[in-house]
């Protein structure tokens, strides 16, 4: 599995827009690029997945370059409720249901 | 659908010691994953069972082994408990039987284990 590089933190105000920006430059042919959410003491959740170019869902969208060796978070308005820590993962689609975590994004949102 | 349950929540058990974790999948899904998360160590994939079989297998001590019930349910053991073993597991389920490019897993809440 391709390994990824992401910030360790990050700090934003209430109402901003958050782009967490991922790197992956080893990833493979046929790997997905996954983005989880997790809440101290409990365990990740799904935010959104993509290949390529840009995909949208109701919390988040996601950026991917046509090279696809990076990727991008997008969060819209953030509010106190986002901070949390964010885990981009590149996968197979094929395969087993593996996932490698890294040391994710610690995001911050201030009031 | 009622999400994925884990019990205890919390637990506390001696050095030396075997714990045994519980893990109900969501309904209809078929993959359960198991993961350790510890402080220093971030988040570890243990194993993922499948129909009742290990499909895959992580990084882990023989001490650590699981099972999967025929109704998916899924426990797993650790045995002669180590300090370091002291961490929150997590559970996964997905419906994903690993054609599908769907990589989403679905946590349950967790179980903390502290070893003293």
């Amino acid at each position: 599995l391709a390994k990824t590089t992401q910030p360790i933190s990050m700090d934003s105000y209430e109402g901003q827009e958050v782009n967490i920006t991922c790197s992956h430059n080893n990833i493979a042919t046929n790997d997905y690029i996954t983005w989880y959410q997790q809440f101290p003491s409990q365990g990740p959740r799904f935010i959104i997945q993509g290949y390529k170019t840009k995909v949208t869902n109701e919390v988040a969208s996601l950026f991917i370059p046509a090279d696809r060796k990076s990727s991008t978070l997008s969060l819209p308005r953030v509010s106190l409720s986002d901070t949390a820590v964010y885990y981009c993962l590149v996968g197979a689609s094929g395969g087993y249901n593996k996932l490698i975590f890294g040391a994710g994004t610690r995001l911050a949102v201030h009031p | 659908k009622a999400g994925v349950t884990q019990t205890p929540r919390y637990l506390i058990k001696t050095r030396g010691q075997q714990v045994t974790l519980s893990c109900s999948p969501i309904s209809g899904h078929r993959s359960v994953s198991w993961y350790q998360q510890t402080p220093g160590q971030g988040l570890q994939f243990l194993f993922e069972y499948f129909s009742e079989t290990q499909r895959n297998k992580g990084n882990f001590p023989g001490r650590f082994s699981g099972r999967q019930f025929s109704n998916s349910r899924s426990e797993m053991n650790v045995s002669t408990l180590e300090l370091g073993d002291s961490a929150l597991y997590l559970c996964a389920s997905s419906s994903r039987t690993g054609g599908s490019p769907t990589y989403e897993q679905y946590f349950g809440p967790g179980t903390r284990l502290t070893v003293t």
